[in-house]
């Protein structure tokens, strides 16, 4: 099994801000079969980026994400208030299924 | 638009089985293309997929639940459902259903979920 590992726990920023979250991979993670999800509470996970760089459908250019083999980011270029919420990395891909991350809570400052 | 539902209860006995239903609209299940999975999320944590399935019945299952997941499709419904026998406290989650964006072979699926529902909590308790 591939095991995910988020970084930081949680991220303190302010709106208009830049964040950097880390997701790293006990394994490499092949073709690049990585996904984010942003999840605010009482909500489902919604998809935001697949295949470590692609935008889902409808997902704002301020988000962004990067990374190949065991090491991917997602940024987010311009923190808006409604940014503020969990993210979760996601492989899929792999001989045994789905795995996701721990999660990062980005928190207002 | 595809929309995703679940429904069942929301109380479950330790031992006995949990059943759940999602019930798909915007699309048919039966057209093929995608696969249709269950995920898990135990109060404020993260999230466990559960297993999916394929219209024509075709499933795979996380290795850690397999013993006690059962997943099937009822295509006249528009619907899937799992089964979690032999629960435990352990098992009170937000469980949700969703579409893989795509295909799936063996343990290997080849795209993430881009369709969720909102979620359905259980919880296992005496």
């Amino acid at each position: 099994e591939i095991v995910l590992t988020q970084s930081p726990g949680t991220l303190s920023l302010s709106p208009g801000e830049r964040a950097t979250l880390s997701c790293r991979a006990s394994q490499s993670v092949s073709s690049s079969y990585l996904a984010w999800y942003q999840q605010k509470p009482g909500q489902a996970p919604r998809l935001l980026i697949y295949g470590a760089s692609s935008r889902a459908t409808g997902i704002p250019d301020r988000f962004s994400g990067s990374g190949s083999g065991t090491d991917f980011t997602l940024t987010i270029s311009r923190l808006e208030p409604e940014d503020f919420a969990v993210y979760y990395c996601q492989q899929y891909g792999s001989s045994t299924g789905y795995t996701f991350g721990q999660g990062t809570k980005l928190e207002i400052k | 638009q595809v929309q995703l539902q679940e429904s069942g209860p929301g109380l479950v006995k330790p031992s006995q089985t949990l059943s759940l239903t999602c019930t798909v609209s915007g699309g048919s299940i039966s057209s093929g293309g995608y696969y249709w999975s269950w995920i898990r999320q135990h109060p404020g944590k993260g999230l466990e997929w559960i297993g999916y399935i394929y219209y024509s019945g075709s499933t795979y299952y996380n290795p850690s639940l397999k013993s006690r997941v059962t997943i099937s499709v009822d295509t006249s419904k528009n619907q899937f459902s799992l089964k979690l026998s032999s629960v435990t406290a352990a098992d009170t989650a937000v469980y949700y259903c969703a579409r893989v964006a795509g295909y799936c072979s063996g343990g290997s699926c080849y795209s993430p979920f881009d369709y969720w529902g909102q979620g359905t909590l259980v919880t296992v308790s005496s």
